[in-house]
């Protein structure tokens, strides 16, 4: 079965700082990688998702994402953040194999922005 | 936003009593899942569907149930609930398989 792991469970940053939540995932042929933000007290959210083509993923407010499969990796990348980008992130991954129609997620990376 | 909308927002309730929780959504999606959110855990599948009447297993399906009778409605049973089952309860749909999921606001339940 396809695991992830969030390598960070709190990242606090600078507001302008550059930032990297870290995102893992069990080996497999191929996969489906998606990243979901979490503001408070509110549902998830999608950010970006890989499902082929190009490595480097684009997302909504700024963020990316680069899948490297030989490290079965993907990390989520912003150049500059901002107080508003404070939330929780989470990373799943959807095994293709075997007809799975389920996402596995991380536990969650909260990223606090300070001033 | 996608339509979804969970049903209620919050409950509170005593152990032992029976609690249904309730996803709708108005995008004649064919799969529906209930996740459960918990500190340090994530989100773990409780239950999902891929079709009216057509439901499987996730993770930590024990002490829960499902039914999904039409397309747009799929309700989470809890049949006699328990301290451990207070959480915050997601509901999400897809379209296709292994296709991103839409989230709903969720339900805070608290069982005292």
């Amino acid at each position: 079965a396809q695991s992830v792991t969030q390598l960070d469970s709190q990242v606090p940053v600078f507001e302008e700082a550059p930032v990297e939540l870290r995102c893992n995932y069990s080996s497999s042929v191929s996969v489906y990688l998606f990243w979901y933000v979490q503001y408070p007290n509110q549902g998830l959210q999608l950010l970006l998702k890989y499902l082929s083509g190009s490595t480097l993923v684009k997302g909504i407010n700024g963020f990316e994402a680069e899948f490297n499969k030989s490290q079965t990796s993907f990390h989520l990348r912003k150049p500059s953040v901002h107080i508003s980008d404070t939330a929780e992130y989470f990373c799943a991954v959807s095994d293709q194999q075997g007809g799975s129609e389920k996402l596995v997620f991380g536990k969650g990376t909260k990223l606090t922005v300070n001033p | 936003d996608a339509g979804i909308t969970q049903s209620p927002r919050h409950k509170v309730t005593e152990t032992g009593t029976p609690v249904t929780l309730r996803c709708h959504q108005t995008e004649n999606h064919r799969y529906m899942y209930w996740y459960r959110q918990d500190p340090g855990h994530g989100l773990r599948l409780i239950h999902y569907s891929y079709g009216v009447k057509d439901t499987d297993k996730g993770e930590v399906s024990d002490g829960y149930s499902v039914s999904r009778s039409k397309t747009e409605d799929f309700l989470l049973t809890l049949e006699s609930a328990t301290s451990s089952q207070t959480s915050v309860y997601f509901c999400a749909i897809s379209g296709r398989m292994n296709q991103p999921q839409h989230f709903g606001d969720g339900t805070r339940l608290s069982i005292l």
